[in-house]
């Protein structure tokens, strides 16, 4: 256990539907990311948190996903109107401000049908 | 950002040293090389990162080419808890922020 939480662990939707996800990083990290993990690949950057600004977005995070960290503590990462192709796990990681390691979550692993 | 190359797997005996190479022959002089891995159904792990000198913990050793072409990361005895998916990823600054994994390396630990 890392100290980073993620909720839920599991979600199943029927597609176009919205889903929202929740990270808290641990307490004292200022530096929020979202990676989203497809079967057989590696992490794949999604969106950056400092604080509360969110300071860089990966072309991958379409007009459907919208990230905010409204208190620079926890996060949320919604998808509006799922697709098959959303079917993923999502991952949230934190880092403090001058520290070089990121430390993830368990993940939530989202299933559209 | 530097490409890495990764062999997809690799076995090693338990107990044994585990040796994973990197390949990032385009890194320039400001990106440093990061190690993670991820055990299955969990999210990734920090391992280790360097420059240009070589890099020991608790966990591993990591070792660069003095060209900084290649690095290898080294488990000094396997375990079985040591089966993973190992990702060598290069980025500039020693706090970087977007991780691009990768497929990384496929470790299997053999009893």
């Amino acid at each position: 256990d890392t100290g980073v939480s993620q909720d839920p662990r599991h979600k199943i939707t029927k597609r176009g539907q919205n889903v929202t996800f929740r990270c808290d990083p641990i307490s004292e990290h200022n530096r929020l990311y979202w990676y989203r993990q497809t079967l057989g690949q590696g992490p794949e950057f999604l969106t950056y948190f400092q604080n509360e600004a969110q300071l860089e977005k990966s072309r991958l995070l379409s007009d459907r996903f919208s990230a905010e960290r409204p208190k620079g503590s926890f996060s949320t990462l919604e998808i509006q109107r799922t697709e098959q192709g959303d079917s993923a796990m999502y991952l949230c990681a934190s880092r403090p401000g001058q520290g070089y390691e990121q430390y993830f979550g368990p993940g939530t692993r989202l299933t559209v049908t | 950002d530097a490409k890495t190359t990764q062999p997809t797997s690799m076995d090693c005996a338990e107990g044994r040293a585990a040796n994973l190479p990197c390949n990032h022959s385009t890194i320039s002089g400001n990106e440093y090389v990061y190690w993670y891995r991820q055990i299955h159904s969990q999210g990734p792990q920090y391992i280790i990162h360097g420059l240009k000198n070589n890099e020991t913990n608790e966990m591993a050793s990591l070792i660069i080419t003095e060209d900084r072409k290649s690095s290898t990361l080294i488990l000094p005895h396997a375990t079985l808890r040591d089966t993973a998916v190992y990702y060598c990823i290069v980025r500039v600054g020693s706090g970087a922020n977007n991780l691009f994994f990768g497929t990384g390396t496929r470790l299997t630990v053999i009893p």
